[in-house]
């Protein structure tokens, strides 16, 4: 059962470097999400995907791109790197949008830091 | 705007002790309530759900139920393991939200049992 996978799990960049985190779901799920975990600031939100060919801005989507590339693949880009976006990074999905009850499922994380 | 709080720890207790870890929210729908379980380098993973008021969710010995009129949603087990210990996480979904789609998480509860 793979469920959300995503990769890298761990990515040291330095400063203005660019990466793209890949995300991939398995469940047939029309939304995905993006979100960062910080110490102390629990998950926020920030990028999301409610379905294929659209995607909308969470609550802290400066710095980031994202590309939803078809049905399964949703992916995080960071263009120029910068050392507070040091974090977890987590994607996920669920079948329908996050309101009704519907549960959203978690990949493994992605440890990024930035030097 | 949509909000969780829940007390942040680290909360320490001996195993068999009585868990109780408060959450309360704010939101401007009808919200779904969800607890989820976070285990060290693993991404979070669902505990437990109520999507109506006075309902309760129950799994692998916890238990919460949503109370409309106190705003709250407080996770409780009778006699905690060891193997309780991680990261406890309260979230929302605002289903008649019409902002940012996804959970709004609370900081997180660090468990820690001691045998």
């Amino acid at each position: 059962n793979a469920g959300v996978t995503q990769t890298p799990k761990f990515q040291v960049l330095k400063t203005g470097q660019s990466m793209t985190l890949q995300c991939a779901q398995d469940m047939n799920h029309n939304s995905m999400y993006w979100y960062r975990q910080d110490p102390g600031m629990g998950l926020r939100l920030i990028y999301y995907s409610a379905s294929e060919g659209t995607t909308d801005k969470g609550e802290v989507p400066n710095g980031y791109n994202v590309s939803r590339l078809n049905k399964r693949e949703f992916s995080l880009r960071l263009e120029s790197a910068a050392p507070s976006q040091t974090s977890v990074y987590f994607c996920a999905s669920s079948e329908a949008r996050g309101g009704g009850g519907n549960t959203i499922y978690f990949g493994e994380g992605s440890w990024l830091t930035v030097v | 705007g949509n909000s969780v709080t829940q007390m942040e720890g680290p909360v320490t207790l001996s195993e068999e002790a009585f868990l109780t870890i408060n959450c309360t929210y704010t939101a401007t729908g009808y919200p779904s309530l969800f607890w989820y379980v976070q285990y060290p380098g693993e991404g979070l993973q669902l505990l437990l759900k109520a999507t109506k008021a006075d309902d309760k969710g129950s799994n692998k010995g916890f238990e919460a139920t949503y109370r409309k009129e106190t705003t709250s949603f407080h996770l409780e087990k009778g006699s905690v393991q060891v193997s309780d210990s991680a990261v406890y996480f309260c979230a929302l979904s605002d289903r008649g939200g019409g902002g940012a789609d996804g959970l709004t998480f609370g900081k997180g509860t660090h468990l820690i049992i001691q045998p």
